[in-house]
């Protein structure tokens, strides 16, 4: 089945412990990207990756990192996390510049 | 910048009625895809249905059809015989083809069903 995957679904930490959320396609898309959901907000694009050792910053990157090593993976890290960065994020993919295919999304909750 | 309004956070329908939510951008492109996103309850982000600028037709798909107003900058859906599954967000959403920082979305309409 094609699809992205991330993981966790759902996270409680405390502020300052690094963490990671992974993401994970199996479309082979070339193009990769984070966004973050906030009420009123609509989705802000956080960063993305056109191709493997490629990756841009988006609307709202302060405070997060990416890699993009292989095709399939595309981790979102925060390297000291804060309140503010309370969210729900998505992942999501797609070939080029068309339809972008989503994760079913994690919830991140920062003490 | 691009920038994405749906102006009505909240509507309502009734069953078997059909609504309209309007989306309106602004972009300086001549070229770009727009897209209609639905998020049900489980946050799921679901593609209804997807418009490619230069074409003149307006996109299809069994139930939502869309109206799509370039020289406006209007991009509104439409969601006939409207069923208790289509309750969820529906987020409107601009893709440019070139240049970086290339997705915006709307901040979304909540519609309701009611039976």
């Amino acid at each position: 089945e094609a699809q992205v995957t991330q993981n966790p679904r759902y996270l409680i930490t405390v502020t300052g412990k690094k963490l990671t959320v992974t993401c994970s396609q199996n479309m082979n898309h070339e193009y990769m990207s984070w966004y973050r959901q906030d009420p009123g907000l609509g989705l802000r694009q956080i960063y993305y990756s056109m191709n493997v050792e490629v990756t841009d910053k988006g609307d709202v990157p302060e405070g997060y990192k990416v890699s993009r090593k292989e095709k399939r993976n595309f981790p979102l890290i925060l390297e000291s996390p804060s309140p503010n960065q309370t969210s729900l994020y998505f992942c999501a993919s797609s070939f080029g510049r068309d339809t972008q295919y989503f994760g079913p999304g994690t919830r991140l909750t920062v003490l | 910048a691009q920038t994405v309004t749906q102006s009505q956070p909240e509507m309502s329908v009734q069953e078997a009625e059909t609504v309209t939510l309007s989306c309106t951008y602004d972009t300086s492109e001549s070229d770009y895809y727009l897209f209609w996103y639905k998020q049900p309850p489980s946050r799921q982000m679901i593609l209804v249905i997807r418009q490619e600028a230069y074409k003149q037709q307006n996109a299809t798909e069994n139930r939502f059809s869309v109206n799509f107003q370039k020289a406006a900058k209007s991009f509104s859906l439409k969601i006939s015989d409207s069923q208790l599954g289509d309750a969820a967000m529906y987020f409107c959403a601009y893709r440019r083809l070139v240049r970086n920082n290339d997705m915006r979305f709307g901040a979304g309409t909540r519609l309701t069903v009611k039976p």
